[in-house]
């Protein structure tokens, strides 16, 4: 069975830092790419970041760009956020998944981590 | 950024009722679009990929279609279980981008 499990989340006083953990069981991880996507409490998702199978391409969203740094480590199946400089508005569950462009994988982002939430407050 | 614009943002329907939720990409996304349910305290589900494929294990009451950038998602006989938010998301080019979301809710 496929799974992801995040960890990581807990609160945080604005400009701290924190970084989340996907353990990934299952499948191949290492031949996959890889996103985080979050909601802020009552909001939409909102997709934050992903990489390539070999930890060498990433993306971000604007909002998080030159603060947040994914990264994986491939023979320890698993997936990483690291969040610096952290505001009040990046206060949300924040969830791994599988996936990305649909011109490598057409599934998309088949398949969630179950979510762990990060509150940005003082 | 391709923003994705879905309708309606919330929807009242019986049992059994056929529902239909529209999605319009502000530019042409091939057949990169991609459908899930949310339920209240859950993480997201992928039901749908490439626009009218169901992910393994979804019922077949669930299909979507279109191309380039008109999408739509239906529900054919809509059940207990089936109230939920669900929302488009494109992953034809990053930032990958969702919709704001639909509400199924109760009549």
């Amino acid at each position: 069975e496929v799974q992801l499990l995040e960890s990581g989340g807990g609160l945080v006083q604005p400009g701290g830092s924190l970084r989340l953990s996907c353990a990934t069981s299952g499948f191949t991880f290492s031949s996959y790419a890889m996103s985080w996507v979050r909601q802020a409490p009552g909001k939409g998702l909102e997709w934050v970041s992903r990489i390539n199978t070999n930890g060498g391409n990433t993306d971000y969203a604007d909002s998080v760009k030159g603060r947040f740094t994914i990264s994986r480590d491939n023979p320890k199946n698993t997936l990483y956020l690291q969040m610096n400089s952290l505001r009040a508005e990046d206060t949300a569950v924040y969830y791994c998944a599988r996936g990305g462009l649909g011109q490598y994988n057409k599934y998309g982002l088949d398949v969630w981590g179950q979510g762990t939430t990060v509150t940005v407050s003082s | 950024d391709i923003q994705m614009t879905q309708s309606p943002s919330s929807l009242s329907a019986s049992v059994g009722d056929r529902v239909t939720i529209t999605c319009r990409a502000s530019q042409g996304i091939s057949n990169y679009l991609a459908w899930f349910q949310q339920k209240p305290g859950k993480a997201p589900k992928s039901l749908i990929y490439a626009a009218s494929s169901l992910q393994s294990g979804v019922p077949s009451k669930f299909s979507g279609s279109g191309s380039g950038t008109d999408f739509t998602f239906t529900i054919s006989s809509l059940q207990p279980e089936d109230f939920a938010t669900y929302y488009c998301q494109q992953y034809n080019s990053y930032p990958l981008t969702f919709g704001g979301g639909t509400k199924v809710e109760i009549k």
